[in-house]
């Protein structure tokens, strides 16, 4: 059974600081992996979706990494910003009863201080 | 573009009541539907998924139940609800044959007293 772990659950940090978000999953035989972002209260924003056969993918100030073999990715994190503050979550996806299906991490709750 | 809506967007109900929650999506055809239920400081649950019209699978043993009666409509219900119910509702929808990303509402939250 997939089990997919955030780590840090919190983290606090001053502005203009990078930083990496991490995300581990037990079983390699994944789909895609996917960071999504939470503002409280709200649903999901689709960050970044890595393929099972991709190293990584970089949006603007976000870069995602898989590495399928050790079962982690990372979410980095450049120059953050107060706006950036949420909780992010890692999702990994697989084909399970012939249907597509995204197994969460319990989030990383980021805060970026000003 | 595509849109999904979730409606009501908050909830209060008292224990032992029905629930019908109701998630519609626009501006596609034959989505993969989804039914997640996010309880307070944690992950996300899928709760239920549907391929088609009528089709429905049941993730977890639960109080709830899902149905789909239309291509872009999915209902999530209750006939008598627990305090366990509480949470965060969130409905998602992907292409089902295209690009693997979901996309989700902005969710309902249920408070069950």
């Amino acid at each position: 059974k997939q089990e997919v772990t955030q780590i840090p659950a919190a983290l606090s940090v001053p502005e203009g600081e990078n930083l990496v978000l991490n995300c581990s999953f037990t079983d390699s035989a994944i789909y895609n992996l996917q960071w999504f972002r939470q503002d409280p209260g709200k649903g999901l924003t689709s960050l970044l979706l890595i393929q099972s056969s991709q190293r990584e993918q970089t949006s603007g100030r976000l870069n995602a990494s898989l590495d399928k073999s050790s079962g982690r990715s990372t979410l980095y994190i450049a120059a953050s910003q107060p706006g950036d503050s949420a909780t992010y979550l890692c999702a990994v996806g697989g084909w399970m009863d012939s249907s597509y299906k995204l197994i969460f991490g319990s989030g990383t709750r980021l805060l970026v201080r000003p | 573009s595509q849109t999904i809506h979730q409606w009501p967007a908050t909830l209060v109900q008292p224990v032992g009541s029905p629930l019908s929650l109701e998630c519609t999506v626009e501006g596609t055809s034959n989505p993969n539907l989804y039914w997640y239920r996010q309880a307070a400081g944690r992950g996300l649950q899928l709760l239920f998924y549907s391929v088609g019209i009528g089709q429905i699978s049941s993730e977890v043993p639960q109080n709830l139940s899902a149905s789909r009666p239309q291509d872009r409509q999915f209902i999530l219900s209750s006939k008598k609800l627990l305090l366990s119910d509480s949470g965060f509702y969130l409905c998602a929808w992907r292409n089902s044959g295209g690009a693997d990303t979901q996309y989700f509402g902005p969710g309902t939250r249920l408070t069950v007293l």
